[in-house]
């Protein structure tokens, strides 16, 4: 059964610095991942879409999808304390339209 | 602008009542999800919808059921609310083709006493 796994976290970044986040997933045929952002007591929302090698990058976020090490990171750069939130991975499902979530990891941003 | 909007933001429910949880997309969205959330545990499917009148269990469909009379509004409901089924509840759609990005209703936060 495919598998999203992260580190739950938290992680603590200083303000400034980049943020990495990291997801490894258990399906070699997964072509495409999803970087959601949750903050504290509200539904999670969409920051980037990334469905080849390499990297990907809108505004202070980039995100990197290595297929061959089965691993997607998320990097934001100029961490601000507004980043501070869950960060949640999920990849399609072969069969139907659900997503495969990660259990998320909590970025704080110390200012 | 996609918009997805659930009819209580929190809800407080005895043991044993049945409660309907309701969920509207203004964007003909195919696909229909409900999920809980509960710390430490992440996002669990209850039930989707990928058409009227058609429903696919999730991977926690025991104690709710669903329905999807319209294409636009997909319901939850818990038959006998029980204590464990306080959580926070999300709906979400999208369109119907591999790979469709999920949005997301601003949630319900379900209390159970």
């Amino acid at each position: 059964q495919k598998e999203v796994e992260q580190n739950s976290g938290p992680l603590s970044v200083p303000e400034g610095a980049i943020a990495s986040l990291n997801c490894t997933y258990s399906d070699r045929g997964s072509q495409s991942f999803f970087w959601y952002r949750q903050y504290s007591g509200k539904s999670p929302e969409l920051i980037m879409f990334i469905y080849s090698n390499g990297d990907k990058e809108d505004g202070r976020f980039t995100a990197q999808l290595n297929k061959a090490s089965q691993y997607v990171s998320l990097l934001i750069r100029d961490s601000q304390p507004s980043d501070s939130a869950t960060y949640l991975c999920a990849a399609p499902m072969d069969s139907n339209y659900q997503l495969i979530w990660g259990a998320g990891t909590k970025l704080i941003i110390k200012p | 602008d996609v918009k997805v909007t659930q009819s209580s933001r929190y809800l407080v429910k005895r043991t044993g009542e049945k409660v309907f949880l309701e969920c509207v997309q203004d964007m003909d969205h195919e696909n229909m999800f409900w999920y809980r959330q509960d710390p430490g545990l992440g996002l669990r499917l209850i039930y989707f919808s990928y058409d009227v009148k058609m429903k696919e269990k999730g991977d926690i469909p025991e104690g709710y059921s669903v329905s999807r009379e319209k294409k636009e509004r997909f319901s939850l409901i818990l038959e006998s609310a029980s204590t464990n089924q306080t959580s926070m509840y999300l709906c979400a759609s999208s369109l119907a083709t591999h790979q469709e990005t999920q949005y997301f209703g601003p949630g319900t936060r379900l209390l159970v006493l």
